[in-house]
């Protein structure tokens, strides 16, 4: 049980395009998601919390113009890169919160490219 | 706000060896502390968490972490290392901000097994 799935797995866009990126919980309901963003070899950095039915939380730096994140079941969040450009290149990672504390469970990230 | 400190980016044992990676919080309350393990171009896979109760705790594939809150540490261990091993290791800690409850994660560890 409580497997997350992201599709696509891998996704290369022009600059200046939007892409969008799900994350789906597969077989439980999560009311709060994240999305984590990956730069090589270093650490996950929190983009924004993604709750059912209300806005998302984004962490101090984030655009959030940007970075356009839809919760709009409990199983499904999609976070949309737009007009993309070669910075925003990286790899993106969601989650969605279990029910024990602090309990995430990740899904298996999305690589975009931005040429 | 709180931080996760992972000593030693690049940790290289021989098949066999013991494995040690480092892991120090700073929250000053009971903390929730999490291993996660990440192969290349994948997601985040739980090894082990601490709650409450026992502070020896054993997780997945032969590893196991102590937490000494003396020395705010929660370090990874695993008594012989296996080819398989070799990943990227993370550290998080449970943050709660009040409105959602989020991980907030070390710099990672990436193992290399030898022969």
């Amino acid at each position: 049980g409580a497997v997350v799935s992201q599709h696509p797995s891998r996704v290369i866009c022009k600059s200046g395009t939007s892409v969008k990126i799900e994350c789906r919980s597969l077989d439980f309901q999560a009311t709060t998601m994240f999305w984590y963003r990956q730069f090589p070899k270093q650490s996950l950095m929190l983009m924004a919390t993604s709750n059912e039915g209300s806005k998302a939380t984004y962490e101090q730096g984030v655009e959030k113009d940007k970075f356009l994140i839809n919760h709009a079941s409990l199983t499904l969040s999609t976070l949309t890169v737009t007009s993309a450009h070669p910075e925003d290149s990286s790899f993106y990672i969601c989650s969605a919160r279990g029910a024990g504390p602090y309990e995430q469970y990740f899904g298996p990230g999305t690589r975009l490219t931005v040429t | 706000a709180q931080s996760v400190t992972q000593l030693g980016s690049h940790v290289s044992v021989s098949e066999g060896a013991l494995v040690l990676l480092r892991c120090n919080y700073s929250s000053s309350v009971p903390p929730y502390l999490f291993w996660y393990v990440q192969y290349p171009n994948q997601g985040l896979q739980l090894l082990l968490k601490y709650t409450t109760g026992a502070t020896l705790v054993k997780g997945i594939n032969g590893f196991e972490a102590e937490f000494k809150k003396s020395e705010t540490s929660f370090h990874l261990t695993k008594p012989s290392a296996h080819m398989s091993d070799a990943a990227e290791y993370f550290c998080a800690e449970g943050e709660n901000t009040g409105t959602a409850s989020k991980l907030t994660f070390g710099t990672g560890t990436r193992l290399q097994v030898t022969l």
